[in-house]
């Protein structure tokens, strides 16, 4: 069974521009959650997604979107990027919830802002 | 505001070593923890844990939860260097709106 995949894998982008990444999750899984992690704040929890619905949001202001489409892939937005949105962002998809079932992680896309 | 603490920040011993990895938690309305090791890039899932007292064990790794004194132990025996690595704790908290808050990480190193 192929795993996670997101794309692109690296993204350079200016301040105030925006970005979309992209999330296949494993087939059959209905969850996909995404998550940032940068040196200063380690992994954080940005927002989960099941069957097309938002789950779980995490602290993140409103410049940080997602939504998942009918086939479980996921889509994550950045509006106005900040220098502090350098990152990686990974997301992770599960079987059921997030919450109860095991997550299986993708490589991540390392976006560079400028 | 929710609170995931690991301890130690890194830990360097010595292949066959055995090592102890604590995480210790405030969150409001606990649902269940987490451990995961990281290596260069995505977190691989370990143990998920949501029950106190109940030992969960992967080969040479274990896990227990204390919802009492509100920690977590993740034990590695006979480390190998192949076990080197982040490993993250985290914890699922909150309903309605759960929330995922993740500790910084213990950093193991383990010397040939």
């Amino acid at each position: 069974k192929a795993g996670v995949t997101q794309t692109p894998r690296y993204l350079i982008k200016t301040r105030g521009q925006q970005v979309t990444l992209s999330c296949s999750p494993i087939s059959g899984h209905r969850s996909v959650s995404w998550y940032q992690q940068t040196p200063g704040q380690g992994l954080q929890f940005l927002f989960e997604y099941f069957s097309e619905t938002q789950r779980n949001k995490g602290n993140f202001p409103g410049r940080f979107s997602g939504r998942q489409f009918s086939n479980s892939r996921s889509e994550m937005n950045v509006s106005t990027l900040e220098l502090g949105d350098s990152a990686l962002y990974l997301c992770a998809s599960s079987l059921g919830a997030s919450t109860t079932d095991t997550q299986y992680f993708g490589p991540g896309t390392r976006l560079t802002v400028l | 505001e929710d609170k995931v603490v690991q301890s130690p920040l890194s830990l360097v011993v010595h292949e066959g070593d055995t090592v102890t990895l604590n995480c210790s938690y405030e969150v409001t309305n606990f649902r269940s923890l987490l451990w995961y090791k990281q290596e260069k890039k995505a977190p691989t899932f370990l143990f998920m844990l949501t029950s106190s007292g109940i030992e969960k064990k992967s080969g040479r790794l274990s896990s227990i939860l204390d919802k009492k004194e509100l920690f977590s132990i993740l034990n590695i025996t006979a480390t190998q260097t192949g076990d080197s690595a982040v490993y993250l704790c985290a914890v699922w908290a909150n309903f309605g709106n759960e929330k995922l808050t993740f500790g910084t990480g213990t950093r193991l190193t383990i010397i040939p």
